[in-house]
């Protein structure tokens, strides 16, 4: 059974960096698409971004200048890092499995497995 | 781009009910979407995906359709446990979008 857990400093300041890990049980991250998405409190869904075995990352234009996801192959885990934060990026920030492909051939484009959630706020 | 708009935002039903929540795309998608349940202070969880196919473990009375750019989350006689947020998401192309929610109570 897949499981995903995020980890990373529930309190973040105005213009510091939110840092977020997801590390992976149960399956190898290896031939999946990782996501990462959001949703702050009270309201709804917004895809962050992914990122897949060998490093190629798709982001959400909108957090595109801000965010940078990594993985290390090694610890089976992915991370985000989200610059320069303000009020507005309090959230609880989920990590997904996303895009199945091996061979290099793409499917299952849905998020089958979700980490629990890490809130965090932005707050001096 | 892509918008989606999820229709109703809220609904009140009562257990034995069959409810139906409908997600409209802004543009042709195919069955790109996928169908999300939501219970309060947890992770979302996939129900149907590629509009119509039942993910393994959930019960027989969740199903869903399309028609063009109009998609159908129908629940056909309500259980206790179906009161929660549902969330379309459209993973026809980046950046994926996600319905508003349609929050369902009893």
């Amino acid at each position: 059974q897949v499981q995903l857990q995020e980890s990373g400093p529930g309190l973040v300041k105005p213009s510091e960096t939110l840092s977020l890990t997801c590390t992976v049980s149960g399956g190898s991250i290896s031939t999946y698409y990782w996501s990462w998405i959001r949703q702050p409190p009270g309201k709804g869904l917004e895809w962050i971004g992914y990122i897949n075995y060998s490093g190629t990352t798709n982001y959400n234009p909108s957090l595109k200048s801000r965010v940078t996801i990594s993985v290390d192959m090694s610890k089976n885990h992915f991370s985000l890092k989200l610059r320069s934060v303000t009020a507005a990026d309090t959230a609880v920030y989920y990590c997904a499995r996303d895009v199945y492909c091996p061979n290099s051939i793409c499917r299952d484009y849905y998020f089958d497995y979700w980490g629990q959630g890490a809130l965090v706020t932005v707050s001096s | 781009d892509i918008q989606m708009t999820q229709s109703p935002s809220s609904l009140s039903a009562s257990v034995g009910d069959r409810v139906t929540i409908t997600c409209r795309t802004s543009q042709s998608i195919g069955n790109n979407l996928n169908w999300y349940q939501q219970k309060p202070g947890n992770a979302p969880k996939l129900l149907i995906y590629v509009a119509s196919s039942l993910r393994s473990g959930v019960p027989s009375r969740f199903s869903g359709s399309r028609s063009g750019t109009d998609f159908t989350l129908t629940i056909s006689s309500l259980q206790p446990e179906d009161f929660a947020t549902y969330y379309c998401q459209q993973a026809y192309n980046t950046p994926y979008t996600f319905g508003q929610g349609t929050n369902l109570e009893i």
